[in-house]
């Protein structure tokens, strides 16, 4: 089982969808978690840090589950530019590092 | 400006030749790591540090090496023993190993001629 898994996508929706990623983690001793997003050919930038009571900014609301090891990101309102891929990732505090999931590509049409 | 630098930004390597990939970062970050990432694929690690002087492998860590001389300086050598090296190389800091939000450079693409 991977370390962490998400949708294997790819969502093809039209603007003005609402459209949800589901990830799930295996380590249940994991620490941190976070929603990054990467562009085509660019890095991957933080989107959001997700915490346990849930938070949102603007259009995007992030969940975490820590009894069933999964989190949650919610996009509402799609617009053209959410267009990319979205990466779920989780902190290995023990390890020292981050585990990335194989990212959900989300192409948003007109 | 504070981030990550990455160099060059396209790379092209000669069969059996070393190359050596540069990441300087001036955000006084304690851990370094480096990433390979394939078309279509997630993330795979590479090699990290969380101090000077210290570095462990990775998931991929065969046919690279690294070195952690300074704290701003995390440079990744392909040598000739990785014989696919044709990827996206992505470098990331962060304030501390494993729970604290990472920081990518622009990347550097790397490909066999």
């Amino acid at each position: 089982r991977k370390e962490v898994e998400q949708d294997p996508g790819p969502f093809n929706v039209p603007e003005g969808a609402t459209v949800a990623f589901n990830c799930t983690y295996s380590n249940s001793a994991s620490q941190s978690f976070f929603w990054y997003r990467q562009d085509c050919r660019k890095e991957p930038k933080l989107l959001m840090s997700v915490y346990s009571s849930g938070n949102e900014d603007g259009r995007f609301t992030a969940q975490l589950n820590r009894a069933s090891q999964y989190i949650s990101l919610l996009i509402r309102d799609s617009k053209l530019s959410d267009s990319a891929t979205y990466l779920c990732v989780v902190g290995d505090y023990q390890g020292g590092k981050l585990i990335f999931g194989q990212g959900t590509e989300l192409s948003v049409k007109p | 400006d504070g981030g990550i630098t990455q160099s060059p930004k396209y790379l092209f390597r000669k069969e059996g030749q070393n190359v050596t990939l540069s990441c300087e970062q001036n955000l006084n970050h304690d851990a370094m790591y480096w990433y390979r990432q394939d078309p279509g694929q997630g993330l795979r690690l590479i090699y990290y540090s969380q101090i000077v002087n210290d570095f462990q492998k990775g998931d991929i860590a065969e046919g690279y090496s690294v070195s952690r001389e300074k704290k701003e300086s995390f440079p990744l050598t392909v040598t000739s023993a990785q014989k696919n090296p044709t990827a996206f190389y992505l470098c990331a800091s962060s304030m501390q190993g494993g729970k604290n939000i990472q920081y990518f450079g622009a990347g550097t693409r790397l490909s066999v001629l």
